[in-house]
């Protein structure tokens, strides 16, 4: 069963930091491109990031271009999101998402983490 | 950016009756377009791909149609587990990969 855990949520100020992880176990990490979603407060989805099963291809959404950067490691099953410079509109539960395609990229997203929430409040 | 557009924004059903939720993009996502349900206080789970393809596990009740800029999902006897919020995503044009506003079925 292909299990994703995020953490590294909480309250942080505007302005400061956050590392966000996501632990894969159950599948092989190291076939897979995975992404990072969010979701504010009672808000729909929102795509961030995407990073490729190597990690040489990255894309990200551009309200977070510039500030946040999505990384992996393979040989630890994880999946980083490092966000700096964080606003209030960045208020959310981020998850990781898992792109289910093995040869090439599919886009869509098959296995999912719990999420974990990131307050950016003073 | 592609735009993904949804309606209505509350669907009020009683169970055992057939739902209906359209999507709707603001150019062709040909059939890159995806459906997930999320409950509250849980992740998303995939239902749809390709336009018409149920994911793994999913119900027979669940069915997609449509192409192009418009689709359908049909949920053709609700039980109560299906009361939820469904959301649409096109991955046709990216970055970005876009959602829709979602859908919240409710009981009538």
């Amino acid at each position: 069963e292909v299990q994703l855990v995020e953490s590294g949520g909480g309250l942080v100020q505007p302005g400061g930091s956050l590392r966000l992880s996501c632990a894969a176990s159950g599948l092989t990490f190291s076939s897979y491109e995975m992404n990072w979603v969010r979701q504010a407060p009672g808000k729909g989805l929102e795509w961030v990031s995407y990073i490729s099963s190597s990690g040489s291809t990255i894309y990200y959404a551009d309200s977070v271009k510039g500030r946040f950067t999505v990384s992996r490691d393979n040989a630890k099953n994880s999946l980083y999101l490092q966000m700096n410079s964080l606003r209030a509109e960045d208020t959310a539960v981020y998850y990781c998402a898992r792109d289910p395609g093995l040869t090439d990229w599919l886009l869509f997203f098959d296995n999912w983490g719990q999420g974990t929430l990131v307050t950016v409040s003073s | 950016e592609i735009v993904m557009t949804q309606s209505p924004a509350t669907l009020s059903v009683s169970p055992g009756e057939r739902a209906t939720l359209s999507c709707r993009a603001s150019q062709s996502v040909s059939s890159n377009l995806a459906w997930y349900q999320q409950k509250p206080g849980q992740a998303p789970r995939l239902l749809i791909y390709g336009a018409s393809t149920r994911a793994t596990g999913v119900p027979a009740r669940f069915s997609s149609s449509g192409s192009g800029t418009e689709f359908n999902l049909t949920i053709s006897s609700l039980q109560s587990e299906d009361f939820a919020v469904y959301y649409c995503q096109q991955y046709n044009k990216w970055p970005p990969l876009t959602f829709g506003g979602g859908t919240k079925v409710e009981i009538k």
